[in-house]
């Protein structure tokens, strides 16, 4: 079945590391690969997009990596803080229709 | 002031009621969704809109409707509600001229809880 799938399990790091979430998916051959960012109760919110012909972006601590090789996308946070404690989605439009399709999310707990 | 609203924020309400949900955005865009998001399941589709009078299903249509009163407005309605669509509930908004890369700007949810 065509899917998206991030790690379920919590990922908990020390301030200061870096934090490496995943994003595989199957089945698909998006034009792009979008982060969201999701804190409890909220809505999500948009951190960077990624284009298929792109292997790297980078926005501050942030960088994410896609290799449509592998079906992969990495989304790294570097010199984690306690603030980037949240829920990370992953996103594609895997049939450039633009409707997105949402991992379930990976979520970060940076302690100090 | 939120670029994209939603109302009510919380509900309660009982097995077979009708309940509307609302979103209203100040971003001037065309395009506007409304998600719901269950524990493990993550974000699903249920309705979208690319303009006012284009209305379409997404992944998990059934049990609800939906309403495009006007380019900021978009309603979602559940005729008459069951217990499984207790969930939380997104509207989200995009731009049609972002370049073709459809980054979405979500509502602060609403949470519906169905007795």
């Amino acid at each position: 079945s065509q899917k998206i799938e991030q790690n379920s399990e919590a990922l908990n790091i020390q301030e200061g590391k870096t934090a490496t979430l995943t994003c595989n998916y199957t089945n698909y051959s998006p034009a792009y690969l979008q982060w969201y960012r999701q804190d409890p109760g909220r809505g999500p919110v948009f951190l960077l997009l990624i284009r298929e012909n792109e292997k790297e972006k980078r926005k501050e601590r942030l960088k994410v990596t896609f290799d449509t090789t592998l079906k992969q996308s990495l989304f790294h946070i570097t010199a984690s803080q306690p603030a980037d404690s949240a829920t990370y989605l992953c996103a594609l439009d895997p049939y450039n229709t633009d409707k997105l399709i949402f991992g379930t999310g990976t979520r970060l707990q940076v302690f100090p | 002031d939120a670029d994209v609203t939603q109302t009510p924020r919380n509900r309660i309400t009982k097995t077979g009621k009708r309940i509307m949900l609302e979103c209203s955005q100040t971003k001037g865009h065309d395009r506007m969704y409304w998600y719901r998001q269950d524990p493990g399941l993550g974000l699903r589709l249920i309705y979208y809109s690319f303009d006012v009078k284009d209305i379409n299903k997404g992944e998990i249509s059934d049990g609800y409707s939906v309403s495009r009163q006007a380019q900021a407005k978009f309603s979602l309605s559940l005729e008459s509600a069951i217990p499984n669509q207790t969930a939380l509930y997104f509207c989200a908004t995009s731009d049609l001229n972002s370049g073709g890369y459809n980054e979405q700007f979500f509502g602060p949810g609403t949470r519906l809880t169905v007795l």
